[in-house]
């Protein structure tokens, strides 16, 4: 039972809108740690996608955003491409442990 | 670019300890603003923060395995490393080390391929 709770799947048609929560608790989200997210394409290992809610690392497209209200987080992907198709991970604290959620595959219809 | 390798025995038996060296190239492992992290992933499920290190020697561990895993650094090698003993077939698992960013944000912006250690006889 991870800390972070994602749905274990999500889908969506090329070029539609798709979001992924993320829903914690007073002792991480809701204290107010941020949020960062993950892309893990198949094989590979995870890469940053989000970081400190809204923000996107250099070379993310400007298709991903993330944003965070009080004891949840979401990831928006818009315009979905194939190559999107992949693994997305929520990871906050809780006091001075790092906590990760368990994971939403997403699938390209 | 900052690069991260793991590298160690693919294979450990039961109840013995699992040794894993991460080497960092293209930047320095003893910087103020980074610590750095190894975490887990079982094979199909999710991944699991084992913990993370300062330069200077601060630790901190996952409470669920806490009492078995030790890590530390060696700057002068730009190297820092995870041993976790008495292992058991749940500690299977693709091993990454990564670079955490000592920001409001903590992000993990630089991470390892990945090595796959089974627990096996």
């Amino acid at each position: 039972q991870s800390v972070l709770t994602q749905p274990p799947s999500v889908s969506g048609a090329p070029g539609q809108r798709v979001t992924i929560s993320c829903t914690g608790s007073s002792s991480n989200i809701g204290a107010g740690y941020d949020v960062n997210w993950y892309q893990q394409l198949p094989g590979t290992a995870p890469k940053l996608l989000i970081y400190g809610n809204t923000n996107r690392p250099s070379g993310v497209p400007d298709r991903f955003s993330g944003s965070k209200s009080g004891t949840s987080a979401s990831l928006a992907i818009t315009g979905l491409q194939a190559e999107d198709e992949a693994d997305y991970y929520c990871q906050s604290h809780d006091s001075s442990l790092k906590v990760f959620g368990g994971g939403t595959k997403l699938t390209v219809l | 670019q900052l690069q991260l390798q793991e590298s160690g025995p693919g294979l450990v038996k039961p109840s013995e300890t699992l040794s894993l060296t991460c080497t960092v190239s293209g930047g320095s492992i003893s910087s103020s603003s980074y610590s750095w992290t190894w975490i887990r992933q079982p094979p199909g499920k999710e991944l699991e923060w084992i913990g993370s290190m300062h330069y200077f020697g601060n630790t901190y561990y996952n409470p669920s395995i806490k009492t078995r895993v030790t890590m530390s650094v060696d700057t002068s090698k730009n190297q820092f490393s995870l041993k976790l003993s008495s292992v058991t077939a749940a500690d299977t698992a693709v091993y990454y080390c990564a670079r955490e960013y000592l920001g409001n944000d903590g992000q993990l912006d630089y991470w390892g391929q990945g090595t796959l250690v089974t627990v096996s006889s």
